[in-house]
């Protein structure tokens, strides 16, 4: 599975767009890319995911590049729930284990 | 909304002492994994069954740790004799046969040893 890289932090204001790059240069065609998150104190919870199109729901929206080494997660409007780390995974299809890396560890501010 | 149900929430233990994590994956699901967690890190697999059988558990200390899901359905971890390193939070997730839908995870025990 390639690797993806993140940047350690990130800080946001609430109400406005987070946007998440990851990096995934080695990524392979069959390749997926997943986002999940972990709130303190909770199991990390599944965002969306995506292979080349970009792809929306009702909690967030991938932005994947046209040569797909990188992508970004936006959180629309952002809120103090929204405070998390955020895990970019790559998965190939067929795929059933999630490798995590370090995640960006995103904080809303009032 | 289903949930992978885990028990306890919390646990202290002494070194040397054994231990053990129980996780009720979400009805149907026919894969179960064992995530550890330490402090500031990412959750690292441990364990994967499928149905009953062990699919991957190259990442298990296999020394003290132990794992089952005898009847397919619900498991538990084991750790003997504990050690201060083995002090993180320890996540359970379930998921179907297929990927695309990702896992669910618990909220995980928190296993201190002290």
């Amino acid at each position: 599975d390639a690797k993806t890289t993140q940047p350690p932090s990130m800080d946001c204001a609430e109400g406005r767009a987070a946007n998440l790059p990851c990096n995934h240069s080695t990524i392979s065609g069959n390749e997926y890319v997943y986002w999940y998150r972990q709130i303190h104190s909770q199991g990390p919870q599944y965002i969306i995911h995506g292979l080349k199109n970009n792809e929306t729901n009702e909690m967030a929206s991938l932005i994947i590049t046209e040569d797909r080494k990188s992508s970004t997660l936006i959180l629309p409007h952002a809120t103090l729930r929204d405070t998390a780390v955020y895990y970019c995974i790559v998965l190939s299809q067929g795929a059933q284990k999630l490798v995590f890396g370090q995640g960006t560890r995103l904080t809303i501010n009032p | 909304e289903a949930e992978v149900a885990q028990s306890p929430r919390y646990k202290i233990t002494e070194k040397s002492q054994a231990v053990a994590f129980w996780c009720d994956p979400i009805s149907g699901h026919a894969t179960l994994y064992w995530y550890r967690q330490i402090l500031g890190q990412g959750p690292e697999l441990l364990v994967q069954f499928q149905d009953e059988s062990v699919v991957d558990d190259s990442q298990l200390p296999k020394d003290r740790f132990s794992a089952e899901r005898l009847k397919g359905v619900d498991s538990t971890l084991k750790i003997q004799p504990a050690e201060l390193g083995d002090s993180a939070m320890y996540l359970c997730a379930s998921s179907s046969d297929r990927a695309f839908y990702g896992y669910t995870f618990g909220s995980g025990t928190r296993l201190t040893v002290v």
